[in-house]
């Protein structure tokens, strides 16, 4: 089982500032990596798929990086409705698909 | 517009039974893999289980294998999960989703419904 860890747990950024959260695979994932936001009471939403591509009505705000064992997703410019949970997903190597624990983006 | 809407969500004793539901719309159904995934309060998501668009792959995650059965009816575009054997840990939201097609990301989910054991 890949396992995929997740990090800071919790940033504090001031609204306008640049979130750079992290994601680490234990074996390499390619570029077969998605990321999630997800808001109190809400269901998760697809932010980015294949590490770095932005899933359909996502502001070009939010971009992905990296491929193998390390990713980041960073949001140029946090506005108030990003402050979320965002969690990353492998499906490079499955059953079973992983996720990771999630980094918690708070008002600084 | 794709729309994934949960039910069959309870409180349910341990050892006990439930079957969600999922009707989906907005999209070609069967042409789509499904999956449950779920959240325990306060939690990370964990995959449960996935099944092909045609019905024929089903895969699951090892908590919930020989307890849980995925299935669909393409005719009636709906996704279900037959929960057996309930214990206090499968506590949870049960979301629905809808696999990317290009990919084994999530790009649809449903509003969830919470099972509590």
């Amino acid at each position: 089982e890949i396992v995929m860890t997740q990090s800071p747990a919790t940033l504090s950024v001031s609204p306008g500032e640049r979130a750079t959260l992290s994601c680490r695979a234990s074996l390499t994932v390619s570029s077969k990596l998605a990321w999630y936001q997800q808001k109190p009471g809400q269901a998760p939403r697809l932010l980015i798929y294949g590490a770095s591509t932005r899933a359909t009505g996502i502001p070009a705000r939010f971009s992905g990086s990296g491929s193998g064992t390390d990713f980041t997703l960073t949001i140029s410019s946090l506005q108030s409705e990003d402050f979320a949970v965002y969690f990353c997903q492998q499906y490079n190597n499955w059953p079973p698909l992983t996720f990771g624990g999630g980094t918690k983006v708070e008002i600084k | 517009e794709v729309q994934l809407l949960e039910s069959g969500g309870g409180l349910e004793e341990p050892g006990g039974s439930l079957r969600l539901s999922c009707a989906a719309s907005g999209f070609t159904f069967s042409n789509y893999a499904m999956s449950w995934v779920r959240q325990a309060p306060g939690k990370g998501l964990e995959w449960v289980s996935t099944i092909s668009g045609s019905g024929g792959t089903t895969n699951y995650a090892d908590s919930v294998k020989g307890r849980f059965t995925i299935s669909r009816d393409n005719s009636k575009n709906t996704l279900y999960l037959q929960m057996n054997n309930l214990r206090a840990e499968d506590t949870a939201v049960y979301y629905c989703a809808k696999t990317g097609g290009i990919h084994w990301g999530f790009d649809y989910w449903g509003q969830g419904t919470l099972v509590t054991v």
